[in-house]
């Protein structure tokens, strides 16, 4: 059985500062894992994903996520927070013919 | 390129009624997922369908259930509504059915049960 799991309900962090969403997970096998983020009324958009390699994950908006093994963390980080960044986050793992989503974060960038 | 699209974008219905929803996958994608996002919730997986295939199911009753077309678009069907089944509905397509590929998702229908 797979399994995501996302600590915070809410982050707020001030505009500039740098942010870290967390997600730890659980998979047998090689894990692929996602981040999701949706604002109000739409559906998810993609992220970015982590599937073999370097531990850092580079994707949109300037986001990054660091992948690490021996904590099966996949943590979500920004160096510094933007106010449109404000939405809810969803990390997530694939397998195949299923993929499972956290319970969601809610970032509050505060101006 | 289209993305994906999901028809309608909001329904009432009652107890006991049956609906479709419909989703139209992003160009050159042939896999869709099925997803169901309660209030405050992150999404459940229904189903998925590859090559107009059911790909794999999620812990949901034999009353949800879908299809594909030749096109990839795709429909999910509820019959027997119940309350809790009050939740946006979201599609999402992939390039292929594997595990590492992104999913693309539509805006959702939100299906409110009187």
């Amino acid at each position: 059985a797979q399994s995501v799991a996302q600590p915070e309900d809410q982050v707020n962090v001030a505009e500039g500062n740098p942010l870290t969403v967390k997600c730890t997970y659980s998979v047998s096998g090689n894990p692929y894992l996602f981040w999701y983020v949706q604002y109000p009324n739409r559906g998810l958009q993609f992220l970015l994903k982590y599937i073999t390699g370097d531990n850092l994950v580079k994707g949109s908006y300037g986001f990054e996520a660091e992948f690490n093994k021996s904590q099966t963390s996949f943590h979500l980080k920004k160096p510094s927070a933007l106010v449109s960044d404000s939405a809810l986050y969803f990390c997530a793992v694939s397998g195949y013919q299923k993929v499972t989503f956290g319970t969601g974060t809610k970032l509050q960038v505060i101006p | 390129e289209t993305g994906v699209t999901q028809s309608p974008t909001h329904l009432i219905k009652t107890r006991g009624q049956q609906v479709t929803l419909r989703c139209s996958s992003q160009s050159g994608h042939n896999t869709v997922s099925w997803y169901q996002q309660a209030l405050g919730q992150g999404p459940q997986f229904i189903f998925q369908y590859y090559r107009e295939e059911e790909n794999g199911r999620g812990n949901f009753p034999p009353r949800f259930s879908g299809l594909q077309f030749p096109n990839y678009s795709s429909e999910l069907n509820v019959n027997a509504l119940e309350l809790d089944d009050s939740a946006l509905y979201l599609c999402a397509s992939s390039l292929q059915a594997d595990p590492n590929q992104p999913q693309h998702f539509g805006d959702g229908t939100r299906l409110s049960i009187l």
